[in-house]
């Protein structure tokens, strides 16, 4: 059993470039979430998802965008990267019909020039 | 709302020294709370959670949380530290808002250095 996998483990990406992360869990967990690590601050959610077909924004959304076309899938997407951008990504799965734990992906690093 | 304080940003013990790792939260509702652990260049994986119940709460790797409703506090403790304890630790929170979904907030993070 795999859990969560994220793709790539590291990018390095020039400003302005579109850019997409990769996150698949096979748990079968309804749902999924995105977040930003950095120095200093922690995780800090950007997106997350309740079930395939919703997506609601969190505490750190702008410049980025996802998509939930089904259970498994929960890419990122960065539409024109900027340098503020530069952060390691992770990405987590939860069940949610009683409170569970969230189970981490292995995390992209991506850094922007 | 809510949220998490992590008092200390950083925190250097001895190997076998008793350790302490200090969180405090906030939310107008009842709480469910974490602390996670990461280890170098890895992901977060859970060390143990309180949901109800007793509030003293054990975790893997020898240790444990004790949730204090009156001080809204949820500290972390282990009586004897290893070196391959040395890892940043994460507490977070969540809350029944009413929605089916329990998004978590993190704390900044406390970095535990166990030195030999």
């Amino acid at each position: 059993i795999a859990g969560i996998t994220q793709a790539p483990t590291s990018q390095i990406l020039a400003a302005g470039r579109r850019m997409t992360l990769r996150c698949t869990q096979d748990m079968r967990h309804n749902a999924m979430y995105w977040y930003r690590q950095d120095l200093g601050l922690g995780l800090r959610l950007i997106h997350y998802s309740n079930t395939a077909g919703t997506t609601g924004k969190g505490e750190v959304p702008d410049g980025y965008s996802v998509s939930r076309a089904n259970t498994d899938d929960f890419p990122l997407t960065l539409a024109s990267a900027v340098p503020s951008q530069t952060s390691v990504y992770f990405c987590a799965s939860s069940a949610t019909r009683t409170v569970n734990e969230q189970f981490f992906g292995p995390g992209t690093r991506l850094t922007v020039l | 709302a809510q949220s998490v304080t992590q008092l200390d940003s950083q925190v250097p013990v001895f190997e076998e020294a008793p350790v302490e790792l200090r969180c405090n939260y906030s939310s107008s509702v009842s709480v469910y709370l974490f602390w996670y652990v990461q280890y170098p260049n890895q992901g977060l994986q859970l060390l143990l959670k309180y949901l109800s119940g007793s509030t003293l709460v054990k975790g893997i790797n020898g240790f444990e949380a004790e949730f204090n409703k009156s001080q809204t506090s949820f500290h972390l403790r282990k009586p004897s530290v290893h070196i391959s304890d040395t890892a940043e630790y994460f507490c977070a929170v969540t809350s029944n808002s009413g929605g089916s979904n329990y998004k978590l907030t993190f704390g900044k993070g406390t970095l535990l250095t166990v030195n030999p």
